[in-house]
């Protein structure tokens, strides 16, 4: 069955350093997402892109934030000064079709999880 | 925004008997709902989507309903199993249907 892989697994930085998480998405999916879960609270949105652009991102994706496809499989997330409250586990998703026709199933990686000292 | 509620305390269920997991939403109904699950420290994993114009959709052992008047959706777990204990997460799409939006939740334990 085909999955999203994300590296890496864990990730432990200082306050202040710059982190990306990678991620391959379902090869012939076209809607790649971020989402983020700190421990106990809920999966909370962070972007959607399709297309190579961004289609739509929550108030948490701010200017530290940003996300990329430099080539055909993979799908980064950069955290750049990172900060404590960004410890978290971050999921990357992909889906096969357009939301509006329901068709937007996702397909969660494993997660990467992010410490910040 | 759609707010979603999903009951926060654990529910705790002998095996065999039935569990019933409620999510209610408080804004717009949207055109569909979708119910994952998710074990500690992975990733949410797709079960069932159940569209407004559905009353009923069921797979396997797992059966959700979908009431767009009372602006809730019940999932059902019959026969469980101690294997179902999970947090069962509902989720619906933006008003933009850009992406979902995820309640927090409902932790099933199912004891032998």
């Amino acid at each position: 069955e085909p999955e999203v892989t994300q590296t890496p697994s864990h990730q432990v930085t200082q306050m202040g350093q710059e982190v990306i998480l990678r991620c391959v998405p379902i090869s012939n999916h076209l809607y790649f997402y971020w989402y983020r879960q700190i421990l106990g609270q809920k999966v909370e949105f962070l972007v959607s892109f399709y297309n190579n652009e961004i289609s739509e991102k929550s108030e948490i994706f701010d200017d530290q934030f940003s996300v990329e496809r430099p080539d055909g499989s993979n799908f980064t997330l950069k955290i750049r000064s990172t900060k404590l409250e960004d410890s978290a586990m971050y999921f990357c998703a992909s889906s096969p079709g357009h939301p509006l026709s329901g068709a937007n199933v996702l397909t969660f990686g494993a997660g990467s999880r992010l410490t910040v000292l | 925004s759609q707010k979603i509620e999903q009951n926060s305390e654990a529910l705790n269920i002998q095996e065999g008997k039935t569990a019933t997991l409620t999510c209610n939403y408080t804004n717009y109904s949207p055109a569909y709902l979708q119910w994952y699950r998710q074990d500690p420290g992975r990733g949410p994993v797709f079960l069932l989507l159940i569209r407004e114009n559905e009353k009923e959709k069921r797979k396997e052992r797992l059966k959700v309903t979908f009431d767009t008047t009372l602006k809730q959706s019940l999932f059902h777990i019959t026969a469980s199993q101690p294997a179902d204990s999970a947090t069962y997460l509902c989720a619906l799409p933006n008003s933009g249907y850009s992406t979902l939006t995820f309640g927090k939740g409902t932790m099933l334990l199912v004891s032998p």
